[in-house]
């Protein structure tokens, strides 16, 4: 069965700066992988998804995920943080062979200082 | 409306009380789904519901009861309940359980649910 784990239950950036947020994933066959973001008091919205078509995937925000087969990974970045970026992210994969199950990561609160 | 609404946002009970959580999608979706998300837990997946059928009850409880009447709602019925299921609980909806899809969920805002 697939699973993910993001690295760092916390992360915390300054206004301006690079934002990455580690995600790798564990999978027996080509996944589908997702970036989920939650503000405070609201349920979950999709940043951007990964479907096998070209490996570098932008999202809303300006955020963009890379997918790196032979790191099992998919790591969330952003080159300026904004305030308004402070939030939970939830890396997801999801089997497509397997009904298409979605396993959430732990997710990562991130914090964006002044 | 669009996307995916549950009522209400907030729901405070106590423990011999009966309430339940609706919610509803506007997608054109054909599958649901109840998470539960407490507190430094990962999300955890109670429900799936395909075409109107249960197709997945991952090990919850009774107290929890869930109802699909269609496509479009589903509800999760709550009698006693105990103070560990204060959590914030999250409808999902997808294109379809399976096929061609990416498996894609789209949430609702949640339902906030407190048990005194």
């Amino acid at each position: 069965a697939q699973s993910v784990t993001q690295l760092g239950s916390h992360v915390s950036v300054s206004e301006g700066a690079l934002v990455l947020l580690r995600c790798n994933y564990s999978s027996s066959v080509p996944p589908y992988l997702f970036w989920y973001v939650q503000y405070p008091n609201q349920g979950l919205q999709l940043l951007l998804k990964y479907t096998s078509a070209a490996t570098l995937v932008k999202g809303i925000n300006g955020f963009e995920a890379e997918f790196k087969k032979s790191e099992t990974s998919f790591h969330l970045t952003k080159p300026s943080a904004h305030m308004s970026d402070a939030a939970e992210y939830f890396c997801a994969v999801s089997d497509p062979y397997n009904n298409n199950d979605m396993r959430f990561g732990a997710g990562t609160r991130l914090t964006v200082k002044p | 409306e669009t996307g995916v609404t549950q009522t209400p946002r907030h729901l405070v009970m106590g423990m011999t009380n009966k309430k339940s959580l609706k919610c509803e999608q506007h997608l054109g979706h054909n599958a649901m789904y109840w998470y539960k998300q407490s507190a430094k837990k990962p999300l955890e997946l109670m429900f799936v519901y395909s075409l109107e059928e249960r197709v997945e009850n991952n090990s919850v409880p009774s107290r929890f009861s869930p109802e699909c009447p269609n496509s479009s709602h589903l509800f999760l019925h709550l009698h006693t309940l105990q103070p560990e299921d204060s959590a914030l609980y999250l409808c999902a909806s997808s294109q379809d359980k399976g096929g061609i899809d990416t498996g894609e969920l789209f949430f609702g805002e949640g339902s906030r649910l407190t048990v005194l």
